[in-house]
């Protein structure tokens, strides 16, 4: 079963316009979400994280907001870059059960256009 | 740099043939996962480490995989009698307290394995 959804496979956004990455979870244990974001031929890369006690991080010109009631959380990316271009991951965890698997949503493809 | 690193990145195999795969994680991190990623599909997860112990092993992981991390260090991923279904790219991946309690997980660039 998909506990972590992201509904929109791609996204094309001109260069300086913001870009928006949105995604859902149904497993209302997870307490920690983060975003990954992946070239091809590497591995994800960390991006940015948030944890439940919070609705809004922000890191450069990168901030995820979550929503809690909603089960949503969103990246926005402004302005968005060429070197933006990559598939981003949202992934959550149940952080106090010490595991801190990470369960993954299927990834958006993000092309910025010059 | 001391990232983590898989190999091989590649491996091609004829069904019914074992592979093993090797992942060297950043040094001095005690925790260690596996995941697959299949294609169009976010990583899984597969199993994990805290040095030499394995903690968890996902209901993905059927009796033809076996993973080990003697000594806490590299860890390998083995799977006996592959199938088609095997076929994915599997991603180690390793983390510390001191990266937010665990939370940030640094990944390799995977191995991909196709079963023929």
């Amino acid at each position: 079963d998909q506990q972590v959804k992201q509904n929109s496979p791609s996204l094309s956004v001109q260069e300086g316009r913001i870009s928006i990455l949105n995604c859902d979870y149904t497993n209302s244990m997870f307490d920690y979400f983060l975003w990954y974001k992946k070239y091809p031929a590497e591995g994800p890369t960390f991006l940015i994280s948030i944890s439940s006690i919070k609705d809004k991080n922000e890191d450069g010109r990168f901030t995820v907001f979550l929503n809690k009631s909603a089960k949503h959380l969103s990246l926005h990316i402004v302005p968005s870059q060429p070197g933006d271009s990559a598939v981003y991951f949202c992934a959550a965890s149940v952080a106090r059960s010490n595991d801190y698997k990470l369960s993954f949503g299927a990834g958006t493809t993000v092309t910025v256009r010059a | 740099d001391t990232g983590v690193s898989q190999n091989p990145r590649h491996k091609i195999t004829k069904r019914g043939q074992n592979v093993t795969f090797r992942c060297d994680p950043i040094s001095e991190h005690n925790r260690l996962y596996w995941y697959r990623q299949t294609l169009g599909q976010g990583p899984e997860f597969l199993t994990y480490f805290q040095n030499e112990a394995q903690l968890e092993k996902s209901r993905l992981l059927s009796d033809r995989f076996s993973a080990e991390r003697p000594k806490g260090s590299f860890s390998t991923l083995e799977i006996q009698r592959t199938e088609q279904g095997d076929s994915a790219m599997y991603l180690c991946a390793s983390s510390s307290y001191r990266d937010r309690g665990y939370n940030e997980q640094f990944f390799g660039p995977g191995t991909r394995l196709t079963v023929l």
